[in-house]
């Protein structure tokens, strides 16, 4: 059971350069969610997707693209990465955020020089 | 919006100390309270979900709480151990699809 994963672990990359981080889960989960974690701030929402081809914004949306054409994937995109978004960035999943529990992977590490 | 608040920001206990973690929220019309565990540069474990008509969940030494009516669960570690060393973070759930979290706990248990 893989559950949800994310790659890469760790990127770096410089201004102005488009990134894209990948998250994948294998339970069928109808909710997938974008987080991004910084001292001070916890863990703030970037985005979030109800199911396939469903996508709200969270707290923080500016400076990022999500997509997600199919129910195991949900890649967010950095179009052009900025000093700001040095982050620890999760994704998670929910069967139902009624009842359901929330899972998340083990993060991608962002650092923008 | 909801607001979710832990105190205190860290502690810190000898071992074998029962101990507990709160957890505040504005919102009281929550559909469950969800506790996680994060290690150092991991992502985040769930711990124990209580959903909205319940009082308690227990998972071997943890058991959680939750109080509606006074906007606040409580997180109970019996019998600490060094390996219970972790940032603990509450998250609330309600209408919106999204989970608000509290900023965490940090907990370190002295052997």
């Amino acid at each position: 059971d893989a559950g949800i994963t994310q790659s890469p672990r760790y990127k770096i990359t410089e201004t102005g350069r488009q990134v894209t981080l990948m998250c994948h889960q294998t339970w069928s989960h109808s909710y997938m969610f974008w987080y991004r974690q910084d001292l001070g701030h916890g863990l703030r929402l970037i985005y979030y997707s109800a199911a396939a081809d469903i996508t709200d914004k969270g707290e923080v949306p500016d400076g990022y693209v999500v997509s997600r054409s199919k129910t195991e994937n949900f890649p967010l995109t950095l179009e052009s990465a900025t000093r700001s978004q040095t982050s620890v960035y999760f994704c998670a999943s929910s069967l139902d955020t009624n009842t359901g529990e929330l899972f998340f992977g083990e993060g991608s590490r962002l650092t923008v020089l | 919006k909801q607001e979710v608040t832990q105190i205190p920001a860290a502690l810190s206990v000898p071992e074998g100390e029962n101990l507990v973690l709160n957890c505040s929220f504005t919102d009281s019309a929550i559909y469950n309270l969800q506790w996680f565990r994060q290690d150092p540069g991991k992502g985040l474990t769930s711990l124990l979900l209580i959903q909205s008509s319940q009082r308690e969940q227990t998972s071997g030494r943890l058991n959680a709480s939750l109080d509606k009516s006074s906007g606040r669960s409580t997180l109970y570690i019996a019998a600490s151990q060094p390996g219970d060393s972790a940032t603990y973070l509450c998250a609330a759930t309600n209408t919106g699809n999204q989970f608000y979290f509290g900023t965490g706990t940090s907990l370190t248990v002295i052997p």
